[in-house]
């Protein structure tokens, strides 16, 4: 979805580097999400946030730290990247204000090796 | 703890045929059950979603069978299509948490020629 956007698409790494990864949206939302995929484990949440000053963890947010620098802009950042971190990860946004809040939109993805 | 068990893990069907993923929970205050398909390389996107006052909802040939005793629903793809090719995720949420989903880990559909 062109709606949300992230930025690198891919990034190689190595282990103990820190990284950012960027997600940008235009819809408005102001709700955002993000993601890990990774084969046989499905989609598992890293940390959300709702609004501006709303940030809360998710299923698997060790090791991982966001910041949401407006409420268009989520940004998940590995301190240390560590080789088990290689997967892909997504961002999604949510509007609280719809009748369909539930629905999330999903960007791109970002393909992140960690060596 | 998994709140949203899905199976099969990959499923491949004939074009034509019916293909039939499951997916069942335990939390009883889910009250919103959204499927997600996802092209290699894309995102996933919302392809149909269910609510429990409904035993049952259809969209073309996508259909989401529910059972509210059973904890349980379904996403049944008719006369199944080369393009259905993809993997699809089952989700669930409830209304206080307003927006969080629980995904399943997904299925992989091969539907060949």
């Amino acid at each position: 979805d062109a709606d949300v956007t992230q930025t690198p698409r891919n990034r190689i790494t190595k282990t103990g580097k820190r990284i950012m990864l960027e997600c940008s949206q235009t819809k408005g939302h102001d709700r955002m999400y993000w993601y890990r995929q990774d084969p046989g484990l499905g989609l598992r949440l890293i940390y959300y946030s709702f609004d501006v000053k709303d940030i809360n963890k998710g299923e698997i947010s060790d090791g991982y730290s966001v910041s949401r620098q407006a409420q268009a802009k989520f940004s998940l950042s590995l301190e240390s990247a560590i080789p088990n971190q290689t997967a892909l990860y997504f961002c999604a946004t949510s509007d609280s204000s719809s009748f369909s809040y539930n629905e999330q939109f999903f960007g791109p993805g970002t393909r992140l090796t960690v060596l | 703890q998994q709140q949203v068990k899905q199976s099969p893990q990959s499923l491949i069907v004939q074009k034509g045929g019916i293909s039939i993923i499951n997916c069942a929970y335990e939390n009883t205050a889910f009250d919103y059950f959204p499927w997600y398909q996802q092209f290699p390389g894309k995102g996933p996107a919302l392809l149909i979603a269910i609510r429990p006052d409904v035993s049952e909802k259809k969209e073309g040939r996508f259909t989401i069978s529910f059972n509210k005793s059973a904890k349980q629903f379904s996403l049944h793809i008719m006369d199944s299509q080369p393009g259905d090719s993809a993997t699809y995720f089952c989700a669930a949420s409830r209304g206080s948490t307003l927006g969080r989903l629980y995904f399943g880990r997904g299925t992989q559909l091969t539907v060949w020629p």
